[in-house]
C-alpha cells in the first residue's frame, strides 16, 4: 500500500498568517496521463471530511482561493493564505492512484 | 439537492456482523460510484471500498475477507456489511458519493 505521511504545523497559527501543510507519498502519484492523483480534505470539528483540492492542485467547487495545492510526484503542499477561524480543523491528504486509497495521518490547524 | 444519510445499529457485539445503510437522494446510484470510509481512533481515516455506477465493487484488502458492499437502486440505498467485528472496528462510518458529497457518518461501537 502507498503510505502517506503528513507534517505538523507550528500551532497555533496567528489569524491572517499563511500556513503550509506538507504530505509525502511512498510512491510517485504522477500518472502517465500527466495527472497527480492526490486529494486534500479538511475535517472541521464534529463534521465529515470536505474535499478541498483534487488532482493535487485543482480546487473543488466553492472552495476559497485562499487554498492552493502544489507539489511533485511524491512531495506535496497545501497552502492556506490568510488563515481564518473557519479553517480550523484537521487536514488530510489522500492518494487515489492505487487501491487501496490511503490517507495521511492528518495535520491539525489551530488558530491563535 | 444531494443528500446522504447513514443508519446503523450503534452498538455491536464482538464477532457479530455490522450492517449499515446509506440512503441517498438527489441523484441516481447508476450514475455515480459510492464509497465507504471509516474513521477509527487507532487508524484514523481508512478507505474501505466502493461500488461503481455499474455495480462492480472494489475493496480494501485489509477488509476484503469480511466486507461486502451492495446496493438497491430502486430504493436509493447502498449497504455495508462487515462480519467478525472486533473492538478495533469501533469508529465512525461514512458513505460518500465520489469524493465530494459525504454523509454525516454513523458511530459504531463494538463492545460486549
Amino acid at each position: 500500500d502507498i503510505v502517506m505521511t503528513q507534517g505538523a504545523l507550528p500551532n497555533p497559527v496567528p489569524s491572517g498568517e499563511s500556513a503550509s501543510i506538507t504530505c509525502q507519498s511512498s510512491k510517485s502519484l504522477l500518472h502517465s496521463n500527466g495527472k497527480t492523483y492526490l486529494n486534500w480534505y479538511l475535517q472541521r470539528p464534529g463534521q465529515s471530511p470536505q474535499l478541498l483540492i483534487y488532482w493535487m492542485s485543482t480546487r473543488a467547487s466553492g472552495v476559497s482561493d485562499r487554498f492552493s495545492g502544489s507539489g511533485s510526484g511524491t512531495d506535496f503542499t497545501l497552502k492556506i493564505s490568510s488563515v481564518e477561524a473557519e479553517d480550523v480543523g484537521v487536514y488530510y491528504c489522500q492518494q487515489f492512484l492505487e487501491y487501496p486509497r490511503t490517507f495521511g495521518g492528518g495535520t491539525k490547524l489551530e488558530l491563535k | 439537492q444531494v443528500q446522504l444519510k447513514e443508519t446503523g445499529p450503534g452498538l455491536v457485539q464482538p464477532t457479530q456482523t455490522l450492517s449499515i445503510t446509506c440512503t441517498v437522494s438527489g441523484f441516481s446510484l447508476t450514475s455515480y460510484y459510492m464509497q465507504w470510509v471509516r474513521q477509527t481512533p487507532g487508524k484514523g481515516l481508512e478507505w474501505m471500498g466502493f461500488i461503481r455506477s455499474g455495480g462492480s465493487t472494489e475493496y480494501n484488502s485489509e477488509f476484503k475477507s469480511r466486507l461486502s458492499i451492495s446496493r438497491d437502486t430502486s430504493k436509493n440505498q447502498v449497504f455495508l456489511k462487515m462480519n467478525s467485528l472486533k473492538t478495533e472496528d469501533t469508529g465512525v462510518y461514512y458513505c460518500a458519493r465520489g469524493d465530494i458529497y459525504w454523509g454525516q457518518g454513523v458511530m459504531v461501537t463494538v463492545s460486549s
